[in-house]
Formats: C-alpha cells, structure tokens, sequence
C-alpha cells in the first residue's frame, strides 16, 4: 500500500491564481481531512469527508473548496490565492466511520504552499 | 471550544538522559488524546491513542500516560533517532457527534545530543 500520497510537493503561485492539491489513499478509509501547518499554530483543521460525496468545514475553511466524488480521493482547491494561505497542506485520512470516532489518522508526506 | 497546550517548545537532551513532555488539555468530555510524530518535511506519525485515565501505552523507549487534564510523554534513555517534533491532539465528545474533529497542540521540538 502506498498510503495517503499527496502532489504537489511544492508549490509556488502568484496572489490570485487557482491550484488544486491533490490527495489520494489506497486503504478503502472512509474519512479523510486536510489541515494545515503554520509554525507556532500546530495543525489547523481545514475540511474534511466522512464518505464519497459528503464533506464539511472544519476550523478554517475560507479559501477553500474540497469534493469527494470517489472514497479515494479528496482534493483542496484554492479559488483565489492569497499570501495568508502560504503554509505546509497535509491530508490525512482513517478507517472510522460516523459513528466509531477517529483513532488512529494516517497522514500524507504535506504540499508546501508558497503565495507571492 | 478545545485546547491543547504542549510543553516546554523545545527540549534538548543528552543521549539516554530520560525526561517527558507534557500536553495539557481542555475538552468538553474527551473522546480520545493522541499523539503523533513528525519528522521535519514529513507528515506526523501515530504513536498512541488514550482514552481514559489512568490509561498507559509504551513503544519502545516512549511511555503515553493520561490523567482527566493532561497527558505525558515519557522518553526513557532518547537516542538521537528519537529527535523530532511531538504532537498531541484530542477529539471530544462534542466533536465526534457530527464531526471528526482534533485539535492539535502546537507541539513539542526534541532534539537528543549524541
């Protein structure tokens, strides 16, 4: 099993532009989250899926737009970049439904985002 | 709203001298506390899930403890291998009811000296 892969490994884009980050798992996981991380904040919670065509917002969702039409993968789009969305995106996912709670959440190796 | 405090920031120690994080915590019923680690350009790892208080879990040289406010990280006899960033998170009840939800800390920097 590959695990939670995520592409890009780094990006570079100008204020304003769109990008989509990709993430897939290959361990049939019905949850699947994606963060961020800003030096001091810990890990920010940014949307996540609890099955194929179901998501919600997390903690900090603007700027964002996710859709998970297959249990493998769950992208994050930004529509319009900013400078305050520079940061390290890691998507996660977990074998726990609705009702279990989540234990053990494998993460993907991160997107470095940089916005000029 | 849930909060988790990790300390100290940074820790250095000697190779094999023993010493443990903390990861403070304040939920509205906890669901479960975990702890994760991340090695720099990496995503974090999991090491443990606790539940209750009172509740123990080791692997190799860490040791996770839990107490109904904070949870410990005891590292016995580090090696330099051991160096990384430790992250605890918590869901709560509250969270895991319609949501799945950590919350993280900001973590704890451990560096072990040769």
């Amino acid at each position: 099993n590959a695990g939670v892969t995520q592409t890009p490994k780094f990006q570079v884009l100008k204020t304003g532009q769109s990008m989509t980050l990709q993430c897939a798992q290959d361990m049939n996981h019905e949850y699947m989250s994606w963060y961020r991380q800003d030096p001091g904040m810990g890990l920010r919670l940014i949307h996540y899926s609890v099955g194929a065509g179901i998501t919600d917002q997390g903690e900090v969702p603007n700027g964002y737009n996710v859709s998970r039409s297959t249990t493998e993968d769950f992208p994050l789009r930004l529509l319009s970049a900013a400078p305050s969305q520079t940061s390290v995106y890691f998507c996660a996912s977990s074998r726990e439904g609705r009702l279990a709670g989540l234990k053990t959440q494998y993460f993907g190796p991160g997107t470095r985002l940089l916005v000029l | 709203e849930d909060q988790v405090t990790q300390s100290p920031e940074a820790l250095r120690l000697q190779e094999g001298e023993s010493s443990s994080l903390n990861c403070s915590y304040t939920v509205s019923g906890l669901r479960g506390l975990f702890w994760y680690r991340q090695d720099p350009g990496k995503g974090p790892e999991f090491l443990f899930t606790l539940y209750s208080a009172g509740e123990e879990k080791e692997k190799e040289r860490l040791k996770a403890t839990l107490t109904k406010k904070e949870s410990f990280l005891h590292i016995t006899a580090p090696k330099p291998e051991d160096s990384a960033t430790y992250l605890c998170a918590v869901q709560s009840l509250i969270s895991s009811g319609s949501a799945r939800q950590l919350t993280f800390g900001s973590g704890t920097q451990l560096t072990v000296l040769p």
